[in-house]
């Protein structure tokens, strides 16, 4: 039972180059969401997803774009790389909308751009 | 906007004694409060939601809405529960997406 699987783990970027995170479920989610978290902060949404073909904006969208194509997939992609985009990502499912839904986590992807 | 702050950054506690980590909440409807938990090496993980009103790993919280507050507590802490934990929010409604605001996040340290 995997959950939510991202890749890659770790990655170093050079300013201005782009990349694609990865982000995978197998719990047939259709809520799927985009975290970063910098350092001594909290995460924070970038974007989220409530289904196959739709998605919206959180709190941090700049700089990133995102595509929900199937329910199990939610890539995250950095067009131009730039310092600021340093940070964990994590990618989160859940089952349902709603406040009180458990979100379900990967384990993160370590991004630093150089 | 909603807000959740968590003041200590690191709380170290031994072994046996009680633990109550802080979180305060800003927000003007009416809130979904969850602590989550990363321990070493593992994913971020659901500890525990305030709507379930359950004992989690003897871990309890308890929505203040008079003080804005879901702290976190243990009557005895124990190794295992060194972690670092998060207090989140949740404003969504049925139907909308769960979008969590997270606090910064309070390392705990339980030693011998």
């Amino acid at each position: 039972n995997a959950g939510v699987t991202q890749t890659p783990k770790f990655r170093i970027l050079k300013i201005g180059q782009s990349m694609t995170l990865q982000c995978t479920q197998d719990m047939n989610h259709n809520y799927m969401y985009w975290y970063r978290q910098d350092p001594g902060m909290g995460l924070k949404l970038i974007y989220y997803s409530v289904g196959a073909g739709i998605t919206d904006k959180g709190e941090v969208p700049n700089g990133y774009n995102v595509s929900r194509s199937t329910t199990e997939d939610f890539p995250l992609r950095l067009e131009l790389a730039a310092p600021s985009q340093t940070s964990v990502y994590f990618c989160a499912s859940s089952i349902q909308g709603g406040g009180n839904t458990e979100a379900f986590f990967g384990q993160g992807t370590r991004l630093t751009v150089v | 906007a909603q807000r959740v702050t968590q003041p200590e950054k690191l709380l170290s506690v031994f072994k046996g004694a009680p633990v109550e980590l802080k979180c305060n909440y800003s927000y003007s409807g009416s809130p979904e409060l969850f602590w989550y938990v990363q321990y070493s090496r593992q994913r971020l993980q659901l500890l525990l939601r305030h709507i379930s009103r359950e004992s989690i790993k003897g871990f309890t919280a308890d929505l203040n809405k008079g003080e804005t507050s879901f702290h976190l507590k243990k009557p005895f802490a124990q190794e295992e529960d060194s972690a670092m934990y998060y207090c989140a929010l949740s404003g969504g409604n049925t139907g909308t997406a769960s979008k969590l605001t997270f606090g910064t996040g309070t390392r705990l340290q339980v030693t011998l």
